[in-house]
């Protein structure tokens, strides 16, 4: 299997910025994903990742460092809404690319 | 709008049933995959398909198998369900490149009594 190491838990507090890191095996690359799943529910896509460095989308942005094998999801402006698990995951190389996933990050964000 | 469903949200089995887990999806994607999402654990592979009866091991298919006869259509199946079983289980799929992302059901919560 793949090794990706993301931690556990944080915690934050509404209208800060917040920093979830991700290392992953760097042997047959194929790229880098975040979803983000709230309880209880389904995991949704936030962001890929295949060239170094920063991809903005609004208030979340995600990093990448190839050789590093290091990535981070950056969130700002956290709002109470951000309180969620987030999965940072690879594609298997070898033609399958079954996505492979870490053991989240729970994320609370409080007042 | 884009789907994958799952046919139960919540299921309630007795240890030694057959089990039946079904999901369904509208994108045309030859891969689907079903994992068990357990705390502190995280998403683990169960099994993968990636055609019409094409199928392959994940990293925990003791105790389980699927069956895929429509590309639209992935089963799991719990040939003797145990209590350590209880799990969240999570339909996705996706299509077979690298860079496209993989599109979940909304998850079963079986619980094995």
């Amino acid at each position: 299997g793949q090794n990706i190491d993301q931690p556990t838990e944080m915690t934050a507090t509404e209208g800060a910025i917040v920093q979830i890191n991700c290392t992953y095996q760097t042997s047959g690359f194929n790229g880098l994903f975040w979803y983000q799943q709230h309880a209880g529910e389904a995991p949704t896509f936030l962001s890929y990742n295949v060239l170094d460095g920063l991809e903005e989308k609004g208030r979340f942005s995600s990093f990448l460092s190839r050789s590093k094998g290091y990535s981070y999801l950056l969130l700002k402006e956290l709002q109470m809404k951000d309180s969620a698990s987030y999965l940072c995951a690879q594609p298997t190389s070898g033609g399958s690319y079954i996505p492979t996933f870490g053991r989240g990050t729970s994320l609370i964000v409080h007042p | 709008d884009v789907k994958v469903t799952q046919s139960s949200r919540y299921l309630v089995k007795r240890t030694g049933e057959k089990v039946f887990l079904e999901c369904v999806q509208d994108m045309d994607h030859e891969n689907m995959f079903w994992y068990r999402q357990d705390p502190g654990l995280g998403l683990r592979l169960i099994y993968f398909s990636y055609d019409v009866k094409m199928k392959e091991k994940g990293d925990i298919p003791e105790g389980y198998s699927v069956s895929r006869e429509k590309k639209e259509r992935f089963s799991l199946i719990l040939e003797s369900a145990s209590t350590n079983q209880t799990s969240m289980y999570l339909c996705a799929s996706s299509l077979p490149t690298e860079n496209t992302e993989a599109f979940f059901g909304q998850g079963t919560r079986l619980t094995v009594v």
